[in-house]
This record gives structure tokens, C-alpha cells and sequence, in this order.
């Protein structure tokens, strides 16, 4: 089976824009979680999907949004950009909500 | 926030001498696992232990999980070059699905 694919894999934005990650999990998984990873903060959860429906949500502003299709494919979209959303982005898969995760190999934003 | 907290925060070791990285949670716990990342790339998973588990082995991974003490160990025996990475634990509490807390991880340096 193909693994977990995010697109694109590197983004250089500058503040004030906004920008839609695409995350496409493993055939048959239905939960896709999103996490942002940063030298200062480590790995910090943004939010989990499963069945369509948003489950469970990170403590992130209003500004981080997601969705997943009826695919499973999720997008996440961040609006007005700023210098410290700067991050590796991560998207995880699993078959369901409690198992294991298998994660993508990431999007790198740079904002500017 | 991070729940976790790892232990030690950087390990340097020779071939072949075996590692251990120790990781300690907070909260009532569905499962743990451990993830390794090379140089800000994609976490890869190596082992999910359940709740109602002490111990399981994968290759020359061997994991515990304490419950009462909240907190896990990976070891790593006979370790190689190739070992070299960064190593997280993340926590699925419980009631709370998908969503994983990561801890700070430890960086493990295999020295030829």
C-alpha cells in the first residue's frame, strides 16, 4: 500500500496570505489527524477528522481550519499568515481513531 | 502543551552499546507509542503499546509501559549508525481519539 502523501512538500508564503495543505491517507484509513511541528513548541497537535466530521481540535486559533472529503483526503487551510506559522506540517492516517498513526513525510511552510 | 516528557533529552553511544530512552505522561491513557525522525522529516512508527500491556518487542525494540507510574521506556539493543534519529513518545488519552501528545523527544547520536 502507498503510504501517507501531503502536498505540496515545500511553501514559502508571506504574512497576510493563506495556504490550503492537502494530506492523502493510506487506502482504507478513515481518521487523519494534522499536527505542526516547530523548534520551540515540538510536535503540538492541530486536529483530528474521521468519518467527515471533525472529532477532536488543537488549541490553535480560529485562523488553522480543516476538512476531510467522503475520500478521506483532508485539506488544511491556514488564513493571515504569520512569521511564527512557520512549521513542518504533519498529516497521520490510521484505520481508526485509536490505532496507530502513520505519518506523511510532511509540508515545510516558510512565511516571510 | 506537551504531555510528555522524555529522558534523556540528547544520548550519544557507540555501535553496538544499546539505548534507552524513558518517557513519562500525565493522564489516563488509551495507548503509547513510540516514533523515530531523521533530520525534520516524517515521524516513522515503531511500536504502539495498549494501556493493558507491560511489554512488547519489535526487531531490536523492546518497550514497557508502567501505568502506575505513567511512564514507558525504548530500548534500542545493539544499536547502529543508522539508529541515529530523534525518538518521541505520544500519548492517546483517553476519551480522546486521535489526538496524540507528544513529548519532547530524545535525540540519540550512534557513533561509528
Amino acid at each position: 500500500k502507498a503510504g501517507v502523501t501531503q502536498t505540496p512538500r515545500y511553501l514559502i508564503k508571506t504574512r497576510g496570505q493563506q495556504v490550503t495543505l492537502s494530506c492523502s491517507p493510506i487506502s482504507g484509513h478513515r481518521s487523519v489527524s494534522w499536527y505542526q511541528q516547530t523548534p520551540g513548541q515540538g510536535l503540538q497537535f492541530l486536529f483530528e477528522y474521521f468519518s467527515e466530521t471533525q472529532r477532536n481540535k488543537g488549541n490553535f486559533p480560529g485562523r488553522f481550519s480543516g476538512r476531510q472529503f467522503s475520500n478521506s483526503r483532508s485539506e488544511m487551510n491556514v488564513s493571515t499568515l504569520e512569521l511564527g506559522d512557520s512549521a513542518l506540517y504533519l498529516c497521520a492516517s490510521s484505520f481508526s481513531r485509536e490505532e496507530t498513526q502513520y505519518f506523511g513525510p510532511g509540508t515545510r511552510l516558510l512565511v516571510l | 502543551s506537551q504531555q510528555g516528557e522524555e529522558d534523556p533529552q540528547a544520548l550519544s553511544i557507540q555501535e553496538g552499546e544499546n539505548a534507552t530512552m524513558n518517557c513519562s505522561y500525565k493522564t489516563s491513557i488509551n495507548n503509547l507509542q513510540w516514533y523515530r525522525q531523521n533530520s525534520g522529516r516524517g515521524l516513522v512508527h515503531l511500536i504502539l503499546i495498549r494501556s493493558n500491556e507491560r511489554e512488547k518487542h519489535s526487531g531490536r525494540l523492546r518497550v514497557t509501559l508502567d501505568t502506575s507510574k505513567k511512564s514507558s521506556s525504548l530500548l534500542i539493543t545493539a544499536s547502529r549508525a543508522a539508529d541515529t534519529a530523534s525518538y518521541f513518545c505520544a500519548t492517546a488519552e483517553r476519551n480522546q481519539g486521535g489526538k496524540l501528545i507528544f513529548g519532547q523527544g530524545t535525540e540519540l547520536s550512534v557513533k561509528p
